[in-house]
């Protein structure tokens, strides 16, 4: 089975300070692995992906995150933060069978900035 | 549509009564997802539809719960006897069926049960 670990639920950076978001993952197979970011009151917006090749993706709003096998690692990334990153960032992972890409979710890191 | 439509945006409803949550997919997306949000258990995958298809209702938390699909598009979410450990955010998603796309979620419907 699949499970996703999100070190820290929450974090607090600086304005213009760098935001690391830390994922682990587990998976029997090569997996399918996505931030979504949670602003107030709001569904889920894909930040990025990682499917197969680069293992450095990039998304949007400025973020980043590299698959690092090794490590079991997916860790979310932006030089500089804005007030506007404040939100509550998920990790997922997905196994695909026959078409089915549920997502196993970690449970979220709160990220709040500090002007 | 331009994005994933869920209704009612919010639903109070008493104890014991049945309620519908609706899902109105992005056109063209074949694979329709419903995940429940609540403070206690993160989110959590409910049901995962292909076409009107369900093949993996595995999520789905009791017998209360059942979802339906029909034209490829539209999807509701009911759950009958409403208890109070329903009370939640429910989310709908859809995506293109494989690929690694990644979902587009909708707002999702906010179900509180008193």
């Amino acid at each position: 089975a699949q499970s996703v670990t999100q070190l820290g639920s929450h974090v607090s950076v600086s304005e213009g300070a760098l935001v690391l978001l830390r994922c682990n993952y587990s998976s029997s197979v090569p997996p399918y692995l996505f931030w979504y970011v949670q602003y107030p009151n709001q569904g889920l917006q894909l930040l990025l992906k990682y499917t197969t090749g680069a293992t450095l993706v990039k998304g949007i709003n400025g973020f980043e995150a590299e698959f690092k096998k090794s490590e079991t690692s997916f860790h979310l990334t932006k030089p500089s933060a804005h007030m506007s990153d404040a939100a509550e960032y998920f990790c997922a992972v997905s196994e695909t069978n026959f078409g089915n890409e549920k997502l196993t979710f970690g449970t979220g890191t709160r990220l709040t900035i500090i002007p | 549509g331009a994005g994933v439509s869920q209704s009612p945006s919010n639903k109070v409803t008493e104890k014991g009564k049945d309620v519908e949550l609706r899902c109105d997919p992005i056109s063209g997306h074949t694979a329709l997802y419903w995940y429940r949000q609540s403070l206690g258990q993160g989110l959590e995958f409910l049901i995962y539809f292909q076409g009107n298809s369900a093949p993996d209702k595995s999520g789905l938390p009791s017998d209360r719960f059942s979802a339906e699909r029909t034209g490829g598009s539209v999807s509701t979410l009911t759950i009958q006897r409403t208890q109070q450990e329903d009370s939640a955010v429910y989310l709908c998603a859809s995506s293109l069926s494989t690929g690694g796309h990644g979902y587009t979620f909708g707002s999702g419907t906010r179900l509180t049960v008193v």
